[in-house]
């Protein structure tokens, strides 16, 4: 959805390099979402935001952080990236205003740490 | 370990079959049902969503028909076409809150 963009698409990194994912919205939705997805596993909540001073823990927030930097802005941090860190990344919104939960995900980014 | 069980893992139907996708919960305080549909390179897209108190709705070829008392629910895509050919996830949410995900189900339509 190009509502939601994430930048890079795709990246190569090396164990113990930091590294950052950014995503961006002019959809004006308060809520944003981290998500990775792994081949038998489905989307893995990372971290959410409900705004901007709001961020909260996922289910799998170990080795990863996060940054609010804008209601249109959320970035995604690995700090010393690990391989078992390799997956598809997305970021999501949604606005509980329009009456449902619905989240707009954006395209994704494929990362491999080797 | 995930809150909603999804299977198959994936599926192989003829152009003009019927697709079933099953879903199973654990959390009775769920209360709201979305499928997603994901074409490859792109992220998932919203298809058809359900609340607890219908057991059924449809929009198009898309039915979701839902169990409350055994917990579990389902997407039928009915005269499947080769542009359905996608991967398709179950969620559930309590209060509009964040979404558990299925595994996800890989479906492809031969024509």
């Amino acid at each position: 959805d190009a509502d939601v963009t994430q930048t890079p698409r795709n990246r190569i990194t090396k164990t113990g390099k930091r590294i950052m994912l950014e995503c961006s919205q002019t959809k004006g939705h308060d809520r944003m979402y981290w998500y990775r997805q792994d081949p038998g596993l489905g989307l893995r909540l990372i971290y959410y935001s409900f705004d901007v001073k709001d961020i909260n823990k996922g289910e799998i927030s170990d080795g990863y952080s996060v940054s609010r930097q804008a209601q249109a802005k959320f970035s995604l941090s690995l700090e010393s990236a690990i391989p078992n860190q390799t997956a598809l990344y997305f970021c999501a919104t949604s606005d509980p205003a329009l009456g449902d939960n619905e989240q707009f995900f954006g395209p994704g980014t494929r990362l491999t740490v080797l | 370990q995930q809150q909603v069980k999804q299977s198959p893992q994936s599926l192989i139907v003829q152009k003009g079959g019927i697709s079933i996708i099953n879903c199973a919960y654990e959390n009775t305080a769920f209360d709201y049902f979305p499928w997603y549909q994901q074409f490859p390179g792109k992220g998932p897209a919203l298809l058809i969503a359900i609340r607890p108190d219908v057991s059924e709705k449809k929009e198009g070829r898309f039915t979701i028909s839902f169990n409350k008392s055994a917990k579990q629910f389902s997407l039928h895509i009915m005269d499947s076409q080769p542009g359905d050919s996608a991967t398709y996830f179950c969620a559930a949410s309590l209060n509009d809150y964040k979404l558990s995900f299925g595994a996800g189900t890989t479906v492809t339509v031969r024509a």
